[in-house]
């Protein structure tokens, strides 16, 4: 498998569950990403990973907690959701985080239904 | 910090005829630029980037954008759209230094008629 993937594709979910989303890239990048894409919104930038490490935390809620084990795998843990949570929630991964010159690469998302 | 505007919430065109969707961007240094394209329950796909050199950089699928420094401008064209290219397009620009200050436009509809 290519490029950037993620699993699921849609998820529905109640206020008091957990559940994970996953991304993984096969493109040998050393930084990931998550964005939120709400209707009618911008993407807004989430978290940033560079080498497993976080360097990017955008005042996320803390009901959101990303873990990036190594550098092709990051999740996003999701607990005790709200309604406003509902969107496109999209991976992204790049050669370096700190290169100015770098493109980020996208996979499909996880569209997240919170009830 | 930077931003940027897509003035058009949705543009309709009929297939065959040109395109242009519009970006504005606002950065006090020489901003990185870039086009992605989303079609529905997809991620973004990269359709061209300037970083520098010649101002008329030319992408994937016919799509082409200019960079106009004097206007803080950076227009995606096609000169004949095809109904595949229904989507939604999102402008961003890159702040020198780091590739994680990425800021997105709102986007606009693109829907082409037969």
């Amino acid at each position: 498998e290519t490029g950037v993937t993620q699993t699921p594709r849609h998820l529905v979910m109640g206020m008091t569950n957990k559940k994970s989303l996953k991304c993984e890239q096969h493109l040998g990048h050393n930084a990931m990403y998550w964005y939120k894409q709400s209707a009618k919104k911008p993407l807004e930038l989430m978290f940033v990973y560079s080498l497993e490490e976080r360097v990017e935390n955008n005042s996320v809620p803390s009901r959101f907690s990303p873990e990036c084990p190594n550098s092709s795998h990051l999740f996003l843990h999701l607990h005790t959701l709200q309604p406003e949570d509902s969107a496109l929630y999209l991976c992204a991964s790049s050669q370096e985080a700190f290169a100015s010159t770098d493109t980020q690469y996208f996979g499909p998302g996880t569209r997240l239904t919170v009830l | 910090a930077q931003s940027v505007t897509q003035p058009d919430i949705h543009i309709t065109v009929s297939e065959g005829a040109s395109l242009e969707l519009r970006c504005n961007y606002s950065y006090g240094a020489t901003p990185y630029l870039f086009w992605y394209v989303q079609s529905p329950g997809q991620g973004l796909q990269l359709l061209l980037k300037y970083f520098s050199g010649d101002t008329l950089v030319q992408g994937i699928k016919g799509f082409e954008a200019e960079f106009k420094r004097s206007q803080s401008s950076f227009n995606l064209r096609k000169p004949s759209v095809h109904w595949s290219d229904a989507a939604e397009y999102f402008c961003a620009v890159g702040a020198s230094g780091s590739a994680r200050q990425l800021t997105f436009g709102s986007g606009t509809q693109l829907t082409v008629l037969p």
